[in-house]
């Protein structure tokens, strides 16, 4: 199982551009979240997601969007990137509400100019 | 909204010392999770504490939730060069699964 991956590893993008951040789990998850990490902040959720089709907000989640179409996808849309949404974001999948942990993926390091 | 606050923020020790780090909520906590980030990586699950004054043991790691459940600490017995790292702790919401995160104890420890 690769568990939980995300792609791109890394992206550097203009003011005002747009990108998509890929999350895919392949352990059959119903849980789906996207965080980000910014220094001395912790992680802060953004928006998550309980089951296919469904989405909610988090703590963060002006200036995103996101998508759960398949199960086992969770995509993270910016429409038009800021110099502020420079930062790590996380993909992290549970099995459900009652699960004891939450799996992360590796990370995607984006920087907006 | 709910809030988890971690102290300190930064910790280094000689290899050998001990280390503790704390999370305190205005609040009471639902369940707390703590997590391990190594530098460049991905947070890791190490355990989840749910009841008023539960202590667990992993090795040379002990997890403690207060009584009231508005506090919980992570001690490291004799730290070693592995342990260095972010630790979070977290507050997980039983309806959602949702995560409210503390702001995370960067550990540095010198051999």
């Amino acid at each position: 199982n690769a568990g939980v991956t995300q792609t791109p590893k890394f992206r550097v993008l203009k003011t005002g551009q747009s990108m998509t951040l890929l999350c895919a789990q392949d352990m059959n998850h119903e849980y789906m979240y996207w965080y980000r990490q910014d220094p001395g902040m912790g992680l802060r959720l953004i928006h998550y997601s309980v089951g296919e089709g469904t989405t909610a907000k988090g703590e963060v989640p002006d200036g995103y969007n996101v998508s759960r179409l398949k199960k086992q996808n969770f995509l993270l849309g910016l429409e038009s990137a800021a110099p502020s949404q420079t930062s790590v974001y996380f993909c992290a999948s549970s099995y459900d509400d009652t699960s004891n942990e939450q799996f992360f993926g590796p990370g995607t390091r984006l920087t907006v100019l | 909204g709910q809030q988890v606050m971690q102290i300190p923020q930064y910790q280094h020790v000689q290899e050998g010392e001990d280390f503790t780090t704390y999370c305190n909520s205005s609040t009471t906590l639902s369940n707390i999770q703590w997590y391990k980030q190594r530098p460049g990586g991905h947070p890791v699950f190490l355990i989840q504490l749910v009841k008023s004054g539960e202590v667990k043991k992993q090795k040379r790691l002990t997890f403690q939730f207060g009584e009231a459940k508005k506090n919980s600490s992570l001690h490291i017995t004799a730290t070693q060069t592995t342990d260095v790292g972010t630790y979070f702790c977290a507050d997980h919401s039983s309806n959602t699964g949702k995560l409210i995160f503390g702001q995370g104890t960067t550990l540095q420890v010198k051999p």
